[in-house]
C-alpha cells in the first residue's frame, strides 16, 4: 500500500468501550499527527509525533491516549467516550515536523460513532 | 499564528476559472500560506504553497500580493470532480507542524 492508511474506516462503539485507531504511513515520513474533525467544524489538530516523541498535545481529554511504537505507526487508544466525541479522526504525517514547506499527508479518516 | 478568513461557501460552472480569496491581516515574515482541498469524508489533500507573489503548479496558481494581507487560489477550467471543501491556512516556517484549519471555502460546480 502506499500513502496514509486509517483502519478501522468506521467504528461505532458504546461509551463504556475501549477501541483503538490506527494509522499507518508508507511514505518513510518522521513526523505522524491526530486530527478530530467534527461536523460542521474545522479540523482540530489533537496531538504531534515526530521521531516517535509526543511533541504537542493540544488540550486533549485523557480518555484519548495516542500511542507512537515507531515512526511508521501511530494509534490513538480510546476509552470511556462521549457521544459529542464521535467524529471523523483522521491522521497525517509529513517528511518533518518543524520546517517550512511541510506538506501534510492525510489519510482517509476513521468515522467514529459513539452511542 | 495568523488568522484567515474565506468565503463560507461559493459556487460555479464547468469550465469556468473559480478564484477563492482568502485574508490574512496579520501574517508574519515567516509564515507561509498553503492551500488544501478536502472532499466529502476524505482527509485534505495539499495543492500548493507560496510565500509571496505567483505559484503555480499542474492544478492550480496562487497569486499573493506585495503586502501579503491576502492569497487567491485559481483553480483553471473547474469540473464537477473540484467540487470541494478548500482552506487557507497560514503557518510559521519553523513550525511546519502547526496547520490551523479554518471554516474552508465549498465550492460546488455545477453542470
Amino acid at each position: 500500500e502506499t500513502g496514509v492508511t486509517q483502519t478501522p474506516r468506521h467504528l461505532v462503539m458504546g461509551m463504556t468501550n475501549k477501541k483503538s485507531l490506527k494509522c499507518e504511513q508508507h511514505l518513510g515520513h518522521n513526523a505522524m499527527y491526530w486530527y478530530k474533525q467534527s461536523a460542521k467544524k474545522p479540523l482540530e489538530l489533537m496531538f504531534v509525533y515526530s521521531l516517535e516523541e509526543r511533541v504537542e498535545n493540544n488540550s486533549v481529554p485523557s480518555r484519548f491516549s495516542p500511542e507512537c511504537p515507531n515512526s511508521s505507526h501511530l494509534f490513538l487508544h480510546l476509552h470511556t467516550l462521549q457521544p459529542e466525541d464521535s467524529a471523523l479522526y483522521l491522521c497525517a504525517s509529513s517528511q518533518v515536523y518543524r520546517t517550512g514547506h511541510n506538506e501534510q499527508f492525510f489519510g482517509p479518516g476513521t468515522r467514529l460513532t459513539v452511542l | 499564528l495568523a488568522k484567515t478568513t474565506q468565503p463560507i461557501s461559493m459556487d460555479s460552472y464547468e469550465g469556468q476559472e473559480v478564484n477563492i480569496t482568502c485574508s490574512h491581516n496579520n501574517i508574519a515574515t515567516n509564515d507561509y500560506i498553503t492551500w488544501y482541498q478536502q472532499f466529502p469524508s476524505q482527509g485534505p489533500r495539499f495543492i500548493i504553497q507560496g510565500y509571496k507573489t505567483k505559484v503555480t503548479n499542474e492544478v492550480a496558481s496562487l497569486f499573493i500580493p506585495a503586502d501579503r494581507k491576502s492569497s487567491t487560489l485559481s483553480l483553471p477550467r473547474v469540473s464537477l470532480s473540484d467540487t470541494a471543501v478548500y482552506y487557507c491556512l497560514v503557518g510559521d516556517v519553523y513550525q511546519g507542524g502547526k496547520l490551523i484549519f479554518g471554516q474552508g471555502t465549498e465550492l460546488s460546480v455545477k453542470p
